[in-house]
């Protein structure tokens, strides 16, 4: 079974330019989730989603980030204007329900610098 | 946003030995998890806990989820090169059981 795909794996672009991470989620998984993590630290939520509602988004930062799960399925995560402080590892991961007792499963992240 | 905390916050051993981490929390948690990251990758879970005093083992992992349900441990016994990597502790706290908090990580490095 494949796991959570992730694409670009890396992206290097310049400030004030937009940027976009693209998620495809286990199949079957109803919940998916965008984390930020920060170099050496640990992942920190931005936004859950229950097939397309964002249930969750209070950490979103939404004068420039916005996210979008049209048919439940794939996400993508854009950031415009992007900023230097916004270099991270920007993380996917789904579970089946979104229970606190459901597995999430992570993607292996997309790496975002900004000069 | 809110992060655990968890110690040490990198440790260096040698192949055979064995490792304790912890991490620790000022609110109640209601679920610990316990994932290790590998270089370019996300972290993957290694063991999960749901009640106070549980005790629960994975191959050479062990945790426990403290009984005051503020900290939990994970020990690694006989320790080998494949255990290089970090160790996130998550939980979910009972003022938001919807949410997982991550810690701060523990970076393990093992010698031959």
């Amino acid at each position: 079974e494949a796991g959570v795909v992730q694409s670009p794996r890396y992206k290097i672009i310049e400030k004030k330019q937009p940027v976009a991470f693209w998620c495809n989620p286990i199949s079957g998984h109803n919940t998916l989730y965008w984390y930020l993590q920060n170099l050496g630290q640990g992942p920190e939520l931005l936004i859950r989603y229950e097939n397309e509602e964002a249930v969750d988004d209070s950490q979103l930062p939404k004068d420039r980030f916005s996210a979008e799960r049209l048919k439940g399925v794939d996400s993508t995560l854009k950031i415009q204007p992007a900023e230097l402080g916004d270099s991270a590892v920007y993380l996917c991961a789904s579970s089946l329900r979104g229970a606190p007792t459901d597995t999430q499963y992570f993607g292996p992240g997309t790496r975002l610098t900004v000069l | 946003g809110q992060q655990l905390n968890q110690s040490p916050q990198s440790m260096f051993i040698q192949e055979g030995e064995d490792v304790s981490m912890n991490c620790t929390s000022s609110s109640i948690f209601n679920t610990w998890l316990w994932y290790k990251q590998d270089p370019g990758e996300g972290p993957v879970l290694l063991i999960a806990l749901y009640k106070a005093g549980e005790l629960t083992s994975n191959g050479r992992l062990t945790a426990q989820f403290g009984i005051t349900r503020k900290d939990s441990f994970l020990n690694i016994s006989a320790s080998i090169p494949s255990d290089v990597g970090i160790y996130f502790c998550a939980g979910t706290p009972s003022y938001n059981t919807d949410k997982l908090i991550f810690g701060t990580g523990t970076r393990l490095q093992v010698f031959p």
